[in-house]
């Protein structure tokens, strides 16, 4: 069975702070997809990052930055340098290759304090 | 190029009736799945379609909830009769197909979604 867990359900800092949100997932299959999504108030689920499993290479874009490690089949997802408007809740899902589902964790709530 | 497109935004029934959702999906995108997301909860799959065929409908409540997408494009998905629980967000989503999209281009992009409220 697919599964992932996003064990921290709400997260404060304080503006310019650094933040990671933890993402485990389970799968049995042996090609997958990871994804990371943010839902801002507006309620609009917004495309961040993907990542496929054969592809272990961490990635950087701007303040947001990505560490895909199988060992642990953890994805988690650092925000440098936070900002006010970053304050949302981050989902992170995974799609197997055998049935094309998309499945998401219950999501983080990041609150970026001015 | 254009999102995925959903509507209503907002609906309000009562309990025991019914209602309708649309969407429209990005042009090309041969998946399209319905996602109900209930307040504080992650986003739940209902029904994903491959074209026109449902590849997976295991999580969908089939005694009220139904949904089609004819002519491989729009679909719809509606609910009858309406129970309180059903009160949640509707979300449509679009990816190519797996074929195409290989290893790249996988992800789903969502529309706006439609927030339902059953009184």
């Amino acid at each position: 069975a697919q599964k992932v867990t996003q064990a921290q359900t709400e997260i404060s800092v304080v503006e310019k702070e650094d933040v990671t949100l933890d993402c485990v997932y389970e799968t049995r299959d042996t090609t997958y997809y990871l994804f990371w999504y943010k839902q801002p108030p507006s309620g609009e689920l917004v495309f961040l990052i993907r990542r496929n499993s054969f592809d272990e290479q961490n990635e950087i874009s701007g303040r947001y930055s990505w560490n895909f490690q199988k060992s642990t089949s953890s994805f988690n997802f650092t925000i440098t340098a936070s900002q006010v408007v970053d304050s949302a809740v981050y989902f992170c899902a995974l799609k197997g290759n055998r049935d094309d589902k998309i499945i998401f964790g219950k999501g983080t709530r990041l609150h970026i304090l001015p | 190029e254009a999102g995925v497109a959903q509507s209503p935004r907002y609906k309000i029934i009562e309990k025991r009736q019914s209602v309708a959702f649309w969407c429209n999906p990005i042009s090309g995108h041969a998946t399209l799945y319905w996602y109900q997301q209930i307040l504080g909860q992650g986003p739940k799959l209902l029904i994903q379609f491959q074209n026109n065929g449902v590849v997976d409908d295991s999580q969908l409540p089939k005694d009220r909830f139904s949904a089609e997408r004819l002519k491989g494009v729009d679909s719809t998905l509606k609910i009858q009769p309406a129970k309180l629980e059903d009160s949640a967000v509707y979300l449509c989503a679009s990816s190519l197909a797996p074929l195409l999209g290989g290893f790249l281009n996988t992800e789903a992009f969502f529309g706006q979604g439609t927030r339902l409220t059953v009184v």
